[in-house]
Parts: C-alpha cells; sequence; structure tokens
C-alpha cells in the first residue's frame, strides 16, 4: 500500500525565515496531496492542497510543489512568524474523491521571535 | 455552515469492552471518513463511507468497524478494546466526489482504555 515519508520531523526557524517541509509518497496512482496544520490540543486544518495535473500552488505565504517523476511534494512557508508554529502533516490519496488519506508522520515546527 | 461534530468528545473504558463513537459531517457532504491519531503512529487511515457503503478500507483489525446512515452520520464502533487501542479518533467529512473534494477533520473523541 501507500507509505508516505516526512522530514524533517522537527524544525527550527527564527521569525521571517523560510521553512520547507519534504515529503515523498511511494504510490505512482496517489493522485492528491493535501497539507494540514494542527496546533496543540487542536484538529487538523487543511492549509493548502495539490492535485497531480497541477505542478506549484501558492495561497499568500504558504506554497506546495509537486514532482510526481520523482514522487516527492514539499510544503514552502515564507515569512514565517510565531503563530505558524505546529505540527504539519503531509498526505496523499489516490481515491478520485481525495479521500482515504494516507499520513506522514508530521513535522513540529518552531519559531521563535 | 456547521463544521464536523463529534460526540463524545473524551472516553474511558476499560480492556475488552466496547465503544461506539459518533460523527455528524458538514451538511450535504456525504462522505466521512475516520483516523485514528497516536504519538507513535501518527495519524492513520481507518475507512471511509459514502452514501451507507464503506468504500475504502484501511489496515485495522476487524474490531475496528462503522457505519453509515442515510443523514450521512457515521458511527465507529471498536470491540474488545485493547490499552493499545487508546488514541484521539478524528472523523473527517467530505463532498466525497468531484475532483475538487477536501476532507475536514471534526474535534476528535480522546479515548482512553485502562
Amino acid at each position: 500500500g501507500e507509505n508516505v515519508e516526512q522530514h524533517p520531523s522537527t524544525l527550527s526557524v527564527q521569525e521571517g525565515d523560510s521553512a520547507v517541509i519534504k515529503c515523498t509518497y511511494s504510490d505512482s496512482a496517489s493522485n492528491y496531496f493535501p497539507w494540514y496544520k494542527q496546533e496543540l490540543g487542536k484538529r487538523p486544518q487543511l492549509i493548502i492542497d495539490i492535485r497531480s495535473n497541477v505542478g506549484e500552488k501558492k495561497d499568500q505565504r504558504i506554497a506546495v510543489t509537486l514532482n510526481k517523476t520523482a514522487k516527492h511534494f514539499s510544503l514552502h512557508i515564507t515569512e514565517t512568524q510565531p503563530e505558524d508554529s505546529a505540527v504539519y502533516f503531509c498526505a496523499a490519496s489516490k481515491d478520485q474523491a481525495g479521500t482515504a488519506l494516507i499520513f506522514g508522520k508530521g513535522t513540529t515546527l518552531s519559531v521563535s521571535s | 455552515k456547521a463544521g464536523v461534530t463529534q460526540t463524545p468528545r473524551y472516553l474511558i473504558k476499560t480492556r475488552g469492552q466496547q465503544v461506539t463513537l459518533s460523527c455528524s459531517p458538514i451538511s450535504g457532504h456525504r462522505s466521512v471518513s475516520w483516523y485514528q491519531q497516536t504519538p507513535g503512529q501518527g495519524l492513520q487511515f481507518l475507512f471511509e463511507y459514502f452514501s451507507e457503503t464503506q468504500r475504502n478500507k484501511g489496515n485495522f483489525p476487524g474490531r475496528f468497524s462503522g457505519r453509515q446512515f442515510s443523514n450521512s452520520r457515521s458511527e465507529m464502533n471498536v470491540s474488545t478494546l485493547e490499552l493499545g487501542d487508546s488514541a484521539l479518533y478524528l472523523c473527517a467529512s467530505s463532498s466525497g466526489q468531484g475532483g475538487g473534494a477536501k476532507e475536514f477533520f471534526g474535534p476528535g473523541t480522546r479515548l482512553t482504555v485502562l
């Protein structure tokens, strides 16, 4: 079955720096790749997603890139702020409806001011 | 629209018991997926229901089961509880169709097995 690996497991940056989190997946049939942010004690929140017919997508300070040939995708956060501190999860799905998500183990991002 | 709701929010059970968790999706959504979150294993997919039918299934033992009702509300049942079943159980709601569907999570049910 699908396996998603996520790196790094922890990431510490200074406020204003950029942060990059990388994920690789094993199943070439996967075609939907969302990213979730989970703050302590809260539910995971969808922050951005990309589908296999797109190589890059941007939403303000957040961008996601996808390389289907290499089977990896990345989350880029620019101008980080303390409120960006959270656990970030990447996921992959081969379901047409983008359900049945297989998650990476998560990255704990700490942004210090 | 109201978000995804889950009840109860907290549960304490003992080994060998069974438990039923409930999830009400966003109005109009027909898909409900269930996930288990633990510190060691992270977020793991259990199963997905769409229009009252199980559409996808993860790699969990048969002690974990679910169902979905005609109003799209879903329940998850765990029988013969084990200590390792202690986890946060999250459900996620989606329209379940179309190229732009996305999953939105509920607050979770924290299950503790003693």
